[in-house]
């Protein structure tokens, strides 16, 4: 069974559009994350959910929006794409954030959605 | 506040060769540190951690790294190198306790020598 997965995992779209990535993870955790993974590697968090409400927002264009419907899914919408936003958008998810228990802070990744923008 | 370096972008070494990937790292509190590996068209996935206690973690498919807080350091290093080991690797800090983000390093990619 997939712990923490991702569709789609290509997404080739136009200039202008709206899209969304859809994330669900069955591991029983209470946290997920959205992260982007630039064409250099770099990976960057963009949000954090924790029990469906967010903690970590960094900064990040308010095209992008992540919606958390239960505390098992975390999707992202992306408004009006530009050029820019094409990288690698990889969700994550981890047992607790914050606990203090570094066992719980072990994060286990989705397979990333690979996103061009043309 | 948490920050990485990871010395090097690109490391080569020969199959058989010993396996050495640098991880500095600064935080203003005690940190959890943790190395990912990333293989082609994968996510990552987690190859060893340091939370408390001993220093010297050893993680999957023979890779360990050991903690070292007078050098800021959590380098990665396996005996000997094997075709598979050929990934990009990530170093990653968080500081314990509440209110802090997980931060990676750059990666460093692993090539391995026939």
């Amino acid at each position: 069974d997939t712990a923490v997965s991702q569709t789609p995992k290509y997404l080739v779209t136009q200039m202008g559009n709206d899209k969304s990535i859809k994330c669900e993870q069955n591991l029983g955790h209470d946290t997920m994350y959205w992260y982007k993974q630039d064409s250099k590697k770099f990976l960057k968090i963009m949000f954090s959910y924790n029990n469906k409400e967010l903690i970590i927002n960094e900064t990040v264009p308010n095209r992008f929006s992540p919606k958390s419907p239960d505390k098992a899914h975390l999707n992202l919408h992306i408004n009006s794409l530009e050029l820019g936003d094409s990288a690698v958008y990889f969700c994550a998810s981890s047992q607790l954030t914050g606990s203090g228990g570094g066992d719980q802070e072990t994060q286990y990744f989705g397979p990333g959605t690979r996103l061009l923008v043309l | 506040a948490q920050s990485v370096t990871q010395l090097g972008s690109h490391v080569s070494v020969s199959e058989g060769a010993l396996v050495l990937l640098r991880c500095n790292y600064s935080s203003s509190v005690p940190p959890y540190l943790f190395w990912y590996v990333q293989y082609p068209n994968q996510g990552l996935q987690l190859l060893l951690k340091y939370t408390t206690g001993a220093t010297l973690v050893k993680g999957i498919n023979g890779f360990e790294a050991e903690f070292k807080k007078s050098e800021t350091s959590f380098h990665l290093t396996k005996p000997s190198a094997h075709m598979s080991d050929a990934a990009e690797y990530f170093c990653a800090v968080r500081g314990m306790g509440g209110g802090f983000k997980t931060i990676f390093g750059a990666g460093t990619r692993l090539f391995v020598k026939a």
